[in-house]
């Protein structure tokens, strides 16, 4: 039973406009989620978090977009680049079950964002 | 400052064989967590370990086995390795008390089983 979804394999976007990719989720417990990047032959990058008492978190040309009662979250690259091409992957933990640290992560099977000039 | 560093890059093992991997976390960060990563698939917790004992566990057989040395450092050892073992072995370093304190991946260990 997978507890975080990533249904779209792949995105194609054109250079300069926006990428969005998208995550659902099933364990209500869960309370904070990640997105990470992650290039062939490198470990995964972090990239943003949101906690759920949000809705919304940006960082420069990153936003995630958290919408508890659809259990689903988006990740919004504006303007998209060339580089930003990579794997990304929404994470999800339960930290009250572990004291409040982020305890073990749930991960999707990824997305792969390619970006064309 | 350095990051996440694991060792080896690569391995080849046999069915049957033993394997460590090992992992020093980021500089600063007290807890190691050991994630699986098998080819088009996310990556998958083995276990986290801090203050060198295991804090959590995932879904893995008792074949799989850690330790988490004074220094912080880790290692993840898997006995009588099967086919299905072969996978990327991700090690991520973190501050055990910190929901905003970021799992940091090292680049993992590419694990082959023949």
């Amino acid at each position: 039973d997978q507890q975080v979804k990533q249904n779209s394999p792949s995105l194609s976007v054109q250079e300069g406009r926006i990428s969005i990719l998208n995550c659902d989720y099933t364990n209500s417990m869960f309370d904070y989620f990640l997105w990470y990047k992650k290039y062939p032959a490198e470990g995964p990058t972090f990239l943003i978090s949101i906690s759920s008492i949000k809705d919304k978190n940006e960082d420069g040309r990153f936003t995630v977009f958290l919408n508890k009662s659809a259990k689903h979250l988006s990740l919004h690259i504006v303007p998209s680049q060339p580089g930003d091409s990579a794997v990304y992957f929404c994470a999800a933990s339960a930290t009250m079950n572990y004291g409040g640290s982020q305890g073990n992560l749930i991960f999707g099977k990824g997305t792969k964002l390619s970006v064309k000039p | 400052d350095a990051g996440v560093t694991q060792s080896p890059t690569h391995l080849i093992k046999t069915r049957g064989q033993q394997v460590t991997l090992r992992c020093s976390p980021k500089s600063g960060h007290d807890t190691v967590s050991w994630y699986q990563q098998a080819l088009g698939q996310g990556p998958q917790f083995i276990f986290q370990y801090y203050e060198e004992e295991e804090r959590q566990r995932g879904n893995f057989p008792d074949r799989f086995s850690g330790h988490q040395f004074p220094n912080y450092s880790s290692e993840l050892n898997v006995n009588a390795l099967l086919l299905g073992d072969s996978a990327l072995y991700l090690c991520a370093s973190s501050l055990y008390r910190g929901v905003t304190d970021t799992q940091y991946f090292g680049p993992g260990t590419r694990l082959t089983v023949l």
